[in-house]
Parts: C-alpha cells; sequence; structure tokens
C-alpha cells in the first residue's frame, strides 16, 4: 500500500487565490512527522512546513497551513494568495517511527502547481 | 546559506565509467544521511541509509556493488555510482539529520547525472 497519497498530479490556480493540495497519508505508527516541501525545477527540496502526530494545533507558516485531520490521515497543504513564484512540484512526505530511528521521509508522487497570472 | 553541500551540482559521463557524488553536512555532525534518486516527472525514491561508521542499508532493489556509498566521517557520504549507464541517468539528491536541537532534516542541493 502506498504511505504517501497525492490524487492531484496537477493543478491551476489564479494568482492570488487559495488552493488545497491533497495528501492522505497510511502508518500505523502511533509517532510520525509530517512535511511538505517544494521543488522548483531546478530540483532543491525547499521545506515549507511541518506537522507532528502529536501537535493538537494545525502547522502555519507565512501563507502556508496545514490541515490535518488525523482520524482521517490527510495533511492537505493550504496555500493562501497564490503568488507566479509558487509553482513549482509539492511534495507531501512522512518519517515514521520518530522515537525509534526509522528516520527516512517517504515522499508522495507530487502535485504540479502552475500558477496563472 | 545551505548547511548540506551536494557537489557535484552537474555531471556527464561516459557510459562504463564511475561517478562519485559527495554529500557533506557544514556545520553539524551527520551520523545518518540518506541517499535518493528522482527521475523525470516522479517522485523521490530512497535508494539507501548511510549510516557512519558502518555499511549502508540498502532499500529493496537497489544494487549495492552499482551504487557504492561510504560514510567515512560525521560530515561526509559519497555515493559512487559504478560502470554507469544510460539509464542510470537521474536527480540523485541526499539528506541528513541534525539531532541537536531536534531532528531537522536538510537536503543537498541534488545532483544531476547524464550518462551517455
Amino acid at each position: 500500500a502506498q504511505k504517501i497519497t497525492q490524487t492531484q498530479p496537477g493543478m491551476f490556480v489564479q494568482e492570488k487565490e487559495a488552493v488545497t493540495l491533497d495528501c492522505t497519508y497510511d502508518t500505523s505508527d502511533q509517532s510520525y512527522g509530517l512535511f511538505w516541501y517544494k521543488q522548483p525545477s531546478s530540483g532543491e527540496m525547499i521545506f515549507l512546513i511541518y506537522q507532528g502526530s502529536y501537535d493538537e494545533q494545525n502547522a502555519t507558516e507565512g501563507r502556508y497551513s496545514l490541515n490535518f485531520q488525523k482520524a482521517r490521515k490527510s495533511a492537505n497543504l493550504v496555500i493562501s494568495a497564490s503568488q507566479l513564484g509558487d509553482s513549482a512540484m509539492y511534495f507531501c512526505a512522512m518519517r515514521e517511527g520518530w522515537d525509534t530511528g526509522r528516520r527516512a521521509l517517504t515522499f508522495g508522487s507530487g502535485t504540479r502547481l502552475q500558477v496563472q497570472p | 546559506g545551505a548547511v548540506v553541500s551536494q557537489h557535484p551540482s552537474w555531471v556527464i559521463c561516459k557510459s562504463g565509467t564511475s561517478v562519485k557524488i559527495e554529500c557533506r553536512s557544514l556545520d553539524f555532525q551527520a551520523t545518518t544521511m540518506f541517499w535518493y534518486r528522482q527521475f523525470p516527472k516522479q517522485s523521490l525514491m530512497l535508494m539507501a541509509t548511510s549510516n557512519e561508521g558502518s555499511k549502508a542499508t540498502y532499500e529493496q532493489g537497489v544494487e549495492k556493488d552499482k551504487f557504492l556509498i561510504n560514510h567515512a566521517s560525521l560530515t561526509l557520504s559519497t555515493l559512487t555510482v559504478t560502470s554507469a549507464h544510460p539509464e542510470d541517468s537521474s536527480f540523485y539528491i541526499c539528506s541528513a539529520i541534525r539531532t541537536v536541537g531536534g531532528n531537522t532534516i536538510y537536503f543537498g542541493e541534488g545532483s544531476w547525472l547524464t550518462v551517455v
């Protein structure tokens, strides 16, 4: 089974509008972390936001917020006030077993976001 | 500035030759580093976990003899693609964990490998 599922291969959004990128995950661990990364065409992985499994509040970082619904195992990224520079690939990732040392990230298939003027 | 540096950023090599990619943590010690591979328009796939002072742990389906990983110091891990073939052309990216102050993950800039 897929650990991380991103069902939107591509998304379009008008500049200045908000957009939600979907992510669902699958784990039996109680302790895990969820991440979102932005990857522009240069290839670098830019960290956007993190949500721990025990965090009760949804994470926010500037224009980025994470809609964490633990019971549904979803961790959607919301980008508010989209900018042209937001056009990139976006990856959802999970790190399981935080306390046990299994610390590699597992990535979803990604969503290509295109912001239109 | 980058806290994990990867070199080279771009490399072109001939089929049958070997190429080495370095991943260096600049201001922290990393006992564990990870190597990922990314084909065009695909996701990052974990290749192996690099452990300082011990053998790397490879993911299923990754050839150990082809992708040699060495983590000889607390700040440097290297990935050597041996006897490269055109199908090895890909984007390779490393990450390292800084455990001091929390398990923060840092990625290198990535390396584009083209085998001709």
